[in-house]
């Protein structure tokens, strides 16, 4: 089980420039995320998919679209990059732990910065 | 408006010692509690939980309390160890809701 696989590692982008992340999980989980990472920000949600499908906001959508293409893989893109998007992006997905708690198991991360 | 606060941003401890990382929360909605421990250059990983109907759950070096009436949950790692050293985040969410919310992160460091 590779768990959750984020590409690319690492990108450096132009302002205006376009490109999209991808997210893969292998653990069947219906439902996935995308965050975003700044320091002192803690984790803020950018957008969320409770199940193939479906696709809803979250904190800090503007500037971002997602597709999920299907159970396994969801992707987040950037129209025209921006500086203020320089950040580090977690993919992550979810299952129900405990007693109806949501555990979700983060990706490595991507580091993006837009110059 | 920050629904999930840690007011610490960073903790050193003696190894051996009591790591005690706070976390308060705002929203009376929230029912479920959770700990993530992140090193640098990953991704967070699940740590330990807590619901609303229990005021403490333990798990091995690691114990989570939570007092509903000050809407407060602490983390206690004991002893604490190097290999803690990381940035620890506190989330939290509504039962059958689908977004969590996480905390700004503590950054506790244990001095060998």
């Amino acid at each position: 089980n590779a768990g959750v696989t984020q590409t690319p590692k690492f990108q450096v982008l132009k302002t205006g420039q376009s490109m999209t992340l991808q997210c893969a999980q292998d653990m069947n989980h219906n439902s996935m995320y995308w965050y975003r990472q700044d320091p002192g920000m803690g984790l803020r949600l950018i957008y969320y998919s409770a199940s193939e499908g479906t696709t809803d906001k979250g904190e800090v959508p503007n500037g971002y679209n997602v597709s999920r293409l299907n159970k396994r893989e969801f992707s987040l893109r950037l129209e025209s990059a921006a500086p203020s998007q320089t950040s580090v992006y977690f993919c992550a997905s979810r299952t129900f732990g405990l007693a109806g708690v949501y555990e979700q198991y983060f990706g490595p991360g991507t580091r993006l910065t837009v110059t | 408006d920050q629904q999930v606060k840690q007011n610490s941003p960073s903790l050193s401890v003696q190894e051996g010692r009591i790591s005690i990382l706070n976390c308060d929360y705002t929203n009376s909605m929230f029912d479920y509690f959770l700990w993530y421990k992140k090193y640098p250059a990953e991704g967070p990983t699940f740590l330990i939980s807590i619901s609303s109907i229990k005021d403490k759950n333990e798990d091995g070096r690691f114990t989570v309390f939570l007092n509903k009436s000050a809407k407060h949950l602490s983390l206690h790692i004991v002893p604490s160890q190097p290999g803690d050293s990381a940035v620890y985040f506190c989330a939290a969410h509504s039962g059958g809701y689908q977004k969590v919310t996480f905390g700004t992160g503590t950054k506790l460091q244990v001095i060998p």
